[in-house]
C-alpha cells in the first residue's frame, strides 16, 4: 500500500501499553482541536475533538488533553492494539471558519 | 453505508496535461473539502464548499487549480497544465452540516506528474 509518512516522528509501543502522542499548535484563536488517524492507503479517520474551552475529553479508549497555556495537545490511547498502528494527525479548526489546519503527524508502531 | 468515494484512485499525467479529479461525498452532506497531501506531510486545505457555493478557496496554490460543485453533491478538482510539484494525494472530505468538525474522508487520488 501507499506510505503516508516516510519521515515522520515515530512512537513505538508494546501491545497493551498506553500511548501518548503529542502535538504543538500555533493558533491561539482556534476554536476546536481534532485528532485524526490515517492508515496506509486510506484517508484520515476522525478520532475525537475538543473545544478550546475544555482541557480534557474522553472517548472510547482515547483521551485528549489540551493545555492552552503552552499550546499543547495530546492524545492518549489506552491498551494500545496492533490495529492502532497508523499515522496520527492533530488539526485545528478556526473560530467562525472552515479551514482546518493539520499538523505534521506522528507514526505509531504497535509491537505485538 | 457508502462513504466518500474518489476517482480515479491513481492518475499519472505528463507535465503540461490537464487533469480532473472527482469526489462523490456521502449523500446529503452539505459541506465538502479538498486537501492536498504531499508525501510525509499532513493534509493541506485547498478549498471548501457549502452545498454548491465555494466559500473558501484560499488554499488553492495557483490559478491552475479550479474546483466546482455545481449541483451541491459531486465535486471536481481540476488542475490545468500540471507541474511536477502538483504530485501528491488529493483528498476529499464531507460533513453532514455546516461544520469542519468530524470530516469523513475519501481514500484520495494519488496524482503523479512525470
Amino acid at each position: 500500500g501507499e506510505s503516508v509518512g516516510l519521515h515522520l516522528p515515530t512512537l513505538s509501543v508494546q501491545e497493551g501499553d498506553n500511548s501518548i502522542i503529542n502535538c504543538a499548535y500555533s493558533n491561539s484563536a482556534s476554536d476546536y482541536f481534532i485528532w485524526y488517524k490515517q492508515e496506509s492507503g486510506k484517508g484520515p479517520q476522525f478520532i475525537i475533538d475538543i473545544r478550546s474551552n475544555m482541557d480534557k475529553r474522553q472517548g472510547q479508549r482515547v483521551t485528549v488533553l489540551l493545555n492552552k497555556t503552552v499550546k499543547h495537545l495530546s492524545l492518549q490511547i489506552a491498551a494500545t492494539q496492533p490495529g492502532d498502528s497508523a499515522v496520527y494527525f492533530c488539526a485545528e479548526s478556526p473560530t467562525g471558519g472552515f479551514k482546518t489546519i493539520f499538523g505534521a503527524g506522528t507514526r505509531l508502531f504497535v509491537k505485538a | 453505508g457508502a462513504g466518500v468515494s474518489q476517482s480515479p484512485r491513481y492518475k499519472v499525467a505528463k507535465r503540461g496535461q490537464d487533469v480532473a479529479l472527482r469526489c462523490d461525498p456521502i449523500s446529503g452532506h452539505v459541506s465538502l473539502f479538498w486537501y492536498q497531501q504531499a508525501l510525509g506531510q499532513g493534509p493541506e486545505f485547498l478549498t471548501y464548499f457549502q452545498n454548491e457555493a465555494q466559500l473558501d478557496k484560499s488554499g488553492l496554490p495557483s490559478d491552475r487549480f479550479f474546483a466546482e460543485r455545481p449541483e451541491g453533491s459531486v465535486s471536481t478538482l481540476k488542475i490545468q497544465r500540471t507541474q511536477q510539484e502538483d504530485s501528491a494525494v488529493y483528498l476529499c472530505a464531507s460533513t453532514p452540516v455546516r461544520t469542519s468538525l468530524e470530516q469523513y474522508f475519501g481514500p484520495g487520488t494519488r496524482l503523479t506528474v512525470t
